[in-house]
C-alpha cells in the first residue's frame, strides 16, 4: 500500500529555533510536495521536488530517494511560521497521497 | 490571475439536501481534483479529472458526483447530503511540467450537514 508518514505530529518551539519536519514514504515516487496550511486557511504549495534540495528564504526541503525520506527545515523560526505542514507524494501519477500533517507552533 | 476559486466558503445543509461546490481555475491546468479534510486524517481524494470530458474516482467517491465540461470548471455535487459528509473540501489544480507538477489549492469550503 502506498503510504506517507510524517513526524512529529505536533511540534512546539521557541522563536529562533531550527525546525525539522520529516516525511517517509513506502515505495518509489515521481515527486514529493511540501504544503503549508494556516489555521482556518487554504493550502499553499511550498516545494515540489523529486531529488536533491531546494531553498526558499528560510525554508529548505531535502529528499533522499534511496532512503525514501524527505525533510523540511525552517531556519530562524518565527511565530508566523506557526501552521500545519503537510507532505504529499505522487506515486508515479498525478494523484497525491497525503501525510496527516505536522502542527508547528512557534512561541515568541 | 485568480488561481483556483472555490465557492461557497461556508454552507450548512440538512440531511438529504443536495448542493454543488463550485471550482474554477484560470491557469489552463489539465489536472483538477477534489479532496476532503477531516480531523486526524490526511486529505483524501474524492474525484479527479485529467482534462475536459474525463473524470475518475478517487479514494472516497461515494455520495459525490463530478463533471468536467470545460478546462476551467470542476464542480462537485453532493447528491443527498449525510452527516458523514461534514468536512472541509478543497479543490486543486495542476499542470504537468518538465520539473514536475506544482499544485494550487482553493481556499476551502466548510460544509456542515445537520
Amino acid at each position: 500500500k502506498n503510504e506517507v508518514e510524517q513526524s512529529p505530529q505536533n511540534l512546539t518551539a521557541q522563536e529562533g529555533e531550527f525546525i525539522t519536519i520529516n516525511c517517509s514514504y513506502s515505495v518509489g515516487i515521481s515527486a514529493l510536495h511540501w504544503l503549508q496550511q494556516h489555521p482556518g486557511g487554504g493550502i499553499v504549495s511550498l516545494f515540489m521536488l523529486s531529488s536533491g534540495k531546494k531553498k526558499h528564504g528560510r525554508l529548505i526541503a531535502t529528499i533522499n530517494i534511496q532512503e525514501k525520506h524527505s525533510s523540511l527545515h525552517i531556519t530562524a523560526s518565527h511565530p508566523r511560521d506557526s501552521a500545519v505542514y503537510i507532505c504529499a507524494v505522487n506515486f508515479g501519477n498525478e494523484k497525491l497521497t497525503f501525510g496527516t500533517g505536522t502542527r508547528l507552533t512557534i512561541i515568541p | 490571475n485568480a488561481g483556483v476559486t472555490q465557492t461557497p466558503k461556508f454552507q450548512v445543509l440538512k440531511t438529504g439536501q443536495s448542493m454543488t461546490l463550485q471550482c474554477a481555475q484560470d491557469m489552463n491546468h489539465e489536472y483538477m481534483s477534489w479532496y476532503r479534510q477531516d480531523p486526524g486524517m490526511g486529505l483524501r481524494l474524492i474525484h479527479y479529472s485529467v482534462g475536459a470530458g474525463i473524470t475518475d474516482q478517487g479514494e472516497v467517491p461515494n455520495g459525490y458526483n463530478v463533471s468536467r465540461s470545460t478546462t476551467e470548471d470542476f464542480p462537485l455535487r453532493l447528491l443527498s447530503a449525510a452527516p458523514s459528509q461534514t468536512s472541509v473540501y478543497f479543490c486543486a489544480s495542476s499542470r504537468q511540467e518538465s520539473s514536475g507538477n506544482t499544485i494550487y489549492f482553493g481556499e476551502g469550503s466548510w460544509l456542515t450537514v445537520v
